[in-house]
């Protein structure tokens, strides 16, 4: 599974869009980028995925570059709520695979949504 | 639904002493994990399972057994505790054709002194 780095912290202002950054330069083409977010103690919790194309659910956006080097998850109106460690992870499918399901957990970034 | 369910807790062992942390589900997931996270890292993964009957090693499997004779629960047995192993264990389920959506359980935090 290719690598991911991310800032270590961020802070938003609430209301405002919060843009979290991923880089994955070494990003195979058959990866998907998934991200997940933990709130403080709590179990991740899965918010989006995508493989090329930007993808955007009831939760946030997902926008990924067009060489699917780096990728950027934005919620687009940050709420206090949103304060957590956001994981950006590259893994294979994980569709109709179980060999090839396990997700890589790194450090995250920490949000922090300030009013 | 419940979704997924983890007891106890909270536990504390002495070194050498074995317990079974419980996880289950109630999604009728045949994919189920476990994971544990320590401070101020990740989450590792320790053990899965892709159906009952199935399951094989992630990244740090030592001292840890598994075991899945049902599609509703998964748990994870340590043999003889150690102080390495304190940590919060996240027990994980999905459906096998998306993995990548899995679901947390609440956590176990686990002392071992």
């Amino acid at each position: 599974d290719a690598k991911t780095t991310q800032p270590p912290s961020m802070d938003c202002a609430e209301g405002r869009a919060a843009n979290l950054p991923c880089n994955h330069s070494t990003i195979s083409g058959n990866e998907y980028v998934y991200w997940y977010r933990q709130i403080h103690s709590q179990g991740p919790q899965y918010i989006i995925h995508g493989l090329k194309n930007n993808e955007t659910n009831e939760m946030a956006s997902l926008i990924i570059t067009e060489d699917r080097k780096s990728s950027t998850l934005i919620l687009p109106h940050a709420t206090l709520r949103d304060t957590a460690v956001y994981y950006c992870i590259v893994s294979l499918g994980g569709i109709n695979t179980g060999t090839a399901s396990k997700l890589t957990f790194g450090t995250g970034t920490r949000l922090q949504v300030t009013l | 639904n419940a979704g997924v369910t983890q007891t106890p807790k909270f536990q504390v062992l002495k070194t050498g002493q074995s317990m079974t942390l419980q996880c289950a589900q109630d999604m009728n997931h045949e994919y189920m994990s476990w994971y544990r996270q320590d401070p101020g890292m990740g989450l590792r993964l320790i053990h899965y399972s892709v159906g009952a009957g199935i399951t094989d090693q992630g990244e740090v499997p030592n001292g840890y057994n598994v075991s899945r004779s049902t599609t509703e629960d998964f748990p994870l047995r340590l043999l003889s505790a150690a102080p390495s192993q304190t940590s919060v264990y996240f027990c994980a389920s999905s459906y096998s054709s998306r993995v990548y959506e899995q679901y947390f359980g609440p956590g176990t935090r686990l002392t071992v002194t």
